[in-house]
């Protein structure tokens, strides 16, 4: 089945960019999506991307797809304290949505 | 404000007993789903429901069970055959079919067996 890969843990500075990164192994896909979780509650939808994007920039946030190394990426400029969350990737191909188990982000002052 | 309601936020069991977390949705949304969160893994998917009165397993049913009888509601009972039930449990809803995929959550309901 689909295999979608995220690494765990990422730690930042406040004021760098981040790069959460998320690899998968079926290319058939429609939408790729960033979600982000902070501590106790749900996901909230940060972006996405659609399967024929190779770059999308939303403020801070940009996504870059590589779909012949079937890589997804998220760039966050300028962290901030508030971007420390878990954040999910998750693709979706047709009705069938793959999660990423997560990258946990830590922003240090 | 519309959105997605669980509750309760946090649930002790006692092991042997079920227990039932409620989800609700004034989104007028179709599509309703249930995930289980555990730490360091991704979502993975218990049940789904496409249209009222019908639903179906998804990677990991076994020891869970869910009723959908209005649009706005779908349970999730955790039956005592649930072997490892303490986890992060996630709602979520779509519009349907022919959506996009975006998920719309809500703020999870945490279990703990004792």
């Amino acid at each position: 089945g689909e295999d979608v890969e995220q690494s765990l843990f990422l730690s930042v500075r406040e004021g760098d960019s981040s790069v959460i990164n998320c690899t998968y192994t079926d290319s058939s896909s429609t939408y790729l999506y960033w979600y982000k979780q902070e501590p106790g509650a749900g996901l909230q939808l940060l972006t996405y991307i659609f399967s024929n994007m190779d770059m999308k920039q939303d403020q801070r946030l940009t996504v870059l797809l590589n779909k012949k190394d079937k890589h997804l990426s998220l760039r966050i400029a300028d962290t901030q304290t508030g971007d420390s969350a878990i954040y999910f990737c998750d693709k979706a191909a047709g009705n069938k949505l793959t999660f990423g188990g997560g990258t946990r982000v830590l922003v240090k002052p | 404000d519309g959105g997605i309601t669980q509750s309760p936020k946090y649930l002790f069991r006692k092991e042997g007993q079920n227990v039932t977390l409620s989800c609700e949705q004034n989104l007028n949304h179709d599509a309703m789903y249930w995930y289980r969160q555990d730490p360091g893994q991704g979502l993975r998917l218990i049940y789904y429901s496409q249209i009222v009165n019908d639903f179906q397993k998804g990677d990991i049913a076994e020891g869970y069970s869910v009723s959908r009888e209005k649009k706005e509601s779908f349970p999730l009972t955790v039956t005592s055959a649930q072997k490892n039930p303490t986890a992060f449990y996630l709602c979520a809803s779509s519009p349907g079919t022919g959506y996009d995929g975006e998920l719309f959550f809500g703020e999870g309901s945490r279990l703990t067996v004792l």
